[in-house]
């Protein structure tokens, strides 16, 4: 039973560029959460989706970030035009159901410079 | 709305001695799930416990136990003889049921020397 992974582990981009984060659940999970880690804070929610529906997005994701899952198994987040701000560690956890707890992977580093 | 407090924003200890970290939570729901996390310098979140809203009962895992009071809303965490390797962020957490996604605290650095 693999983990959740994410690639890639590191990204440095310069501001106004798009990005685009992989993230690989664990399998048979159909639950899948993004949530972003600013230094010295506890990961805030982003976005989750049963199977291939997005079913919550938090009002942090602003309209230069969309996530997608398009077979229901991997999921891409991509930030477009990126900002300053935007510099974070992004994480994506899974879970097979709902109750059971979510499983995290190692997160994607986002530098802008 | 929820909201999870970790007033310990840094804790340093001696190896082998005992340290608690401390969680305090609010919710309205009745029903919730309450969770701890540890996520080492690699990055990882390493999911710990989970216990739900219903079940007060303590529970001890090896050098790990934890304390749920729902009379002072806190779910506390201590570990006993603590370890270089216990050296960590750890992270309480708070999902209300028939809700999806965690609120987490803004985390403790728990800094074990030997």
């Amino acid at each position: 039973d693999t983990g959740v992974s994410q690639d890639p582990r590191h990204k440095i981009t310069k501001r106004g560029q798009n990005v685009t984060f992989r993230c690989d659940p664990i399998s048979e999970h159909n639950r899948l959460y993004w949530y972003r880690q600013t230094l010295g804070q506890g990961p805030e929610f982003l976005t989750y989706f049963q199977n291939e529906a997005q079913l919550e997005k938090s009002r942090l994701l602003s309209d230069r970030f969309s996530a997608e899952r398009p077979k229901g198994s991997f999921s891409t987040l991509e930030i477009q035009r990126t900002e300053q701000g935007d510099s974070a560690m992004y994480l994506c956890a899974s879970s097979l159901t709902e109750n059971q707890p979510q499983h995290f992977g190692d997160g994607t580093r986002l530098s802008i410079l | 709305a929820q909201k999870v407090t970790q007033a310990q924003t840094e804790i340093s200890v001696v190896e082998k001695e005992d340290v608690t970290l401390d969680c305090v939570y609010e919710t309205r729901d009745t029903t919730y799930y309450l969770f701890w996390y540890k996520q080492p310098p690699s990055g990882e979140l390493v999911f710990l416990i989970r216990r739900n809203s219903f079940d007060e009962q303590n529970e001890i895992s090896g050098r790990y136990s934890w304390n749920f009071q729902k009379s002072t809303s806190s779910f506390n965490f201590t570990i006993t003889a603590s370890q270089v390797v216990d050296s960590a962020v750890y992270f309480c957490a708070l999902r209300n049921s028939g809700y999806s996604t965690l609120t987490f605290g803004k985390g403790t650095m728990l800094l074990v020397s030997p």
